[in-house]
């Protein structure tokens, strides 16, 4: 079974905070990503990486950064957090000779006041 | 740009009603197109991945088909617990990025 483990279900951080959300897949895949699901926008990237230490941008990169020193782990980080960044933070990863399907951790829902 | 519609956004069936979601995609080159559940505040549980129009793929009560424009997913007599949002997502075959675009959902009730 695919596992993909997120550090918390529930975050919540004050307004400047910085804020570190981790993820760990335990499988040896290569890429990983960084999602935010918000209602009536669905889920959108907000970063990808494709092997330790790479990382490219998704569609919605502003206000994060990443991080990726060990293979089996992704953190997003919101180095200053704000209000408009209260959202469920998914993050996914790809195993390898399974095609692109990616597959989710549970979710953390994060609330900046 | 590539985008995906599901409709309806909502769909409300009773016990043992078969029905069908519908996933529209305009994208440049599919790569795949996925379809996922996902239960309130938790995160997509995976389902399927059909790559070529076409293909067909099941699992219980729930079947997906794939044509160059739209995705269905049929439910044969759903029972309470397929109660959830499904999601369809498409990942275009060029760039690098493999980033998935998904729909909004399709928010499903299955009363008893």
């Amino acid at each position: 079974d695919v596992k993909v483990t997120q550090s918390s279900r529930y975050l919540v951080k004050r307004t400047g905070e910085k804020v570190f959300l981790e993820c760990v897949q335990d499988m040896d895949h290569e890429n990983m990503f960084w999602y935010r699901q918000d209602p009536g926008l669905g889920l959108r990237l907000i970063y990808f990486s494709y092997d330790v230490k790479m990382k490219e941008k998704g569609d919605i990169p502003e206000g994060y950064s990443v991080s990726r020193e060990k293979k089996e782990r992704f953190s997003l980080i919101l180095e200053s957090a704000s209000t408009n960044q209260t959202s469920m933070y998914l993050c996914a990863s790809r195993p390898p000779a399974q095609g692109y399907t990616q597959y989710f951790g549970p979710g953390t829902r994060l609330t900046v006041t | 740009e590539d985008q995906v519609t599901q409709s309806p956004e909502a769909l409300r069936l009773q016990e043992g009603e078969s029905s069908s979601l519908n996933c529209s995609y305009t994208v440049s080159g599919l790569r795949g197109l996925f379809w996922y559940r996902q239960d309130p505040g938790k995160g997509p549980e995976f389902l399927f991945t059909l790559y070529s129009a076409g293909e067909e793929k099941e699992k219980e009560r729930l079947k997906a088909t794939l044509t160059k424009k739209e995705s269905f997913l049929h439910i044969t007599a759903p029972k309470p617990e397929d109660s959830a949002t499904y999601l369809c997502a498409v990942q275009a075959a060029q760039g690098g990025s493999e980033k998935l675009v998904f729909g909004k959902g399709t928010k499903l009730t299955v009363n008893p």
